[in-house]
């Protein structure tokens, strides 16, 4: 089973700035990689599928790249919506491994 | 508009089963592939289960193989999941997500969850 991981847990950022998460898989998953984002009492949303290819809606501010098994979800100029706790998600040969997400918070 | 709504939770005693339904509307059920997630209190997502838009292929968690079943009715347009012998650490809110967006397993609609405590 592939196992996912996310760096860092926490990461705190002022409003404006960019934030850089990271995603690793336990083994190669080519671009089967999505990103999710959960605002508080909120269902999760989907931001980032194929690596890098952004879902429908999702601002320009929302930028994914990597594939094999390393990952990056950069959000730029933060904006107060955007302040949530993001997952990757590997969906290679259709399981869907999330990783344990990374918590986006105010500086 | 693509709308899921998750039934069936609520408080089990441990060593019951109970059933979840999803309800899909706004899209052609059959087309798509279904998932269900579930998260525990506090705690992040956790990928259970996935079957195919036709019902030929199912996918399972390691951490919950045997114990559940996902099945679906084309014809209702309703997935569904069955948790057997439930057991303290299956308390969580199960969320059923469409998978399939570009042909890929992302899961692109969710539902709002239905929660399942398992206590005696």
């Amino acid at each position: 089973e592939i196992v996912m991981t996310q760096s860092p847990a926490t990461l705190s950022v002022s409003p404006g700035e960019r934030a850089t998460l990271s995603c690793r898989a336990s083994q190669t998953i080519s671009s089967n990689l999505a990103w999710y984002q959960q605002r508080p009492g909120h269902v999760p949303r989907l931001l980032i599928y194929g690596a890098s290819t952004r879902a429908t809606g999702i601002p320009a501010r929302f930028r994914g790249s990597g594939s094999g098994t390393a990952f990056t979800l950069t959000i730029s100029g933060l904006q107060s919506e955007d302040f949530a706790v993001y997952y990757c998600q590997s969906y290679n040969n259709w399981w869907g491994t999330f990783g344990p997400g990374t918590k986006v918070d105010v500086k | 508009q693509v709308q899921l709504v998750e039934s069936g939770g609520g408080v089990v005693q441990p060593g019951r089963s109970l059933r979840l339904s999803c309800a899909a509307s706004g899209f052609t059920f059959s087309s798509y592939a279904m998932h269900w997630v579930r998260q525990a209190p506090g705690k992040g997502l956790e990928w259970v289960a996935v079957i195919w838009y036709d019902g030929t292929n199912k996918q399972f968690a390691d951490s919950v193989k045997g114990r559940l079943t996902i099945s679906r009715d084309n014809s209702k347009n309703t997935l569904y999941l069955q948790i057997n012998s439930l057991r303290a650490e299956d308390t969580a809110v199960y969320f059923c997500g469409r998978g399939g967006v570009a042909g890929t397993g992302a899961l692109d609609y969710w539902g709002q969850g239905t929660l399942v405590t398992v206590s005696s």
